[in-house]
């Protein structure tokens, strides 16, 4: 089983519509990170969280730590917003990151 | 503001050959880390460096060496190419775990190809 699943793999949305991708980890961490992938792009930190829920723009990241799950969400979706998400965590002391599969997003407008 | 830099960002090489990924930040930051990702899969992890002068195995460290002989620059090679190390290489860096929520910076990723 991997330490850290992403659902659902792939989605398809209409221009305007909320968005949710989910992540669900069976590791301790230090923090979750939501991270976004153009095509033939690089990567790019959206969010790091370690409780709570932070927001930018249109873009909200929630974690529950008992539940060792998290959600992306996406409001108002736009197709500049078609891109590969992946969630990702840090527990151990050498920093580096464990990551989902990451969940390919397509908004058609 | 570079942030991380990678070259190439292309390459095609033969089986056998060898080949030095470059990857360089000029965010002053400790740790630095090289991932690859294929299809299908997650990023994983090959080898990471906490300073200067040291580095550690990741998950996927076989046929893969790294140094890092200064601070700003974590090189990645390849000592005889094989067609399973076709992937596309990441460098991240970051500042050292704990010293504040600072995420990892990505570079563009290295595309490269063994036939």
């Amino acid at each position: 089983k991997n330490e850290v699943e992403q659902s659902p793999q792939n989605l398809t949305a209409q221009e305007g519509e909320f968005i949710t991708i989910n992540c669900s980890y069976s590791v301790g961490i230090s923090a979750l990170h939501w991270l976004q992938q153009h095509p033939g792009g690089g990567i790019v930190s959206l969010f790091m969280l370690s409780s709570g829920k932070k927001k930018h723009g249109r873009l909200i990241a929630t974690i529950n730590i008992q539940e060792k799950h998290s959600s992306l969400h996406i409001t108002a979706s736009h197709p500049r917003d078609s891109a590969v998400y992946i969630c990702a965590v840090t527990g151990g002391s050498q920093g580096n990151l464990i990551f989902g599969k990451g969940t390919k997003l397509s908004v058609k407008p | 503001n570079a942030g991380v830099t990678q070259t190439p960002k292309f390459r095609v090489l033969k089986t056998g050959q060898s080949m030095t990924l470059l990857c360089a930040q000029d965010m002053n930051h400790e740790y630095m880390y090289w991932y690859r990702q294929d299809p299908g899969m997650g990023l994983r992890l090959i080898h990471y460096s906490v300073g200067e002068g040291t580095t550690a195995k990741g998950e996927v460290p076989d046929g893969y060496n790294v140094s890092r002989l200064k601070k700003q620059n974590f090189l990645l090679g390849l000592e005889s190419a094989a067609p399973s190390q076709t992937s596309v290489y990441f460098c991240a860096s970051s500042t050292r775990p704990g010293q504040g929520t600072q995420p990892q910076h990505f570079g563009d990723g290295t595309r490269l190809s063994i036939l």
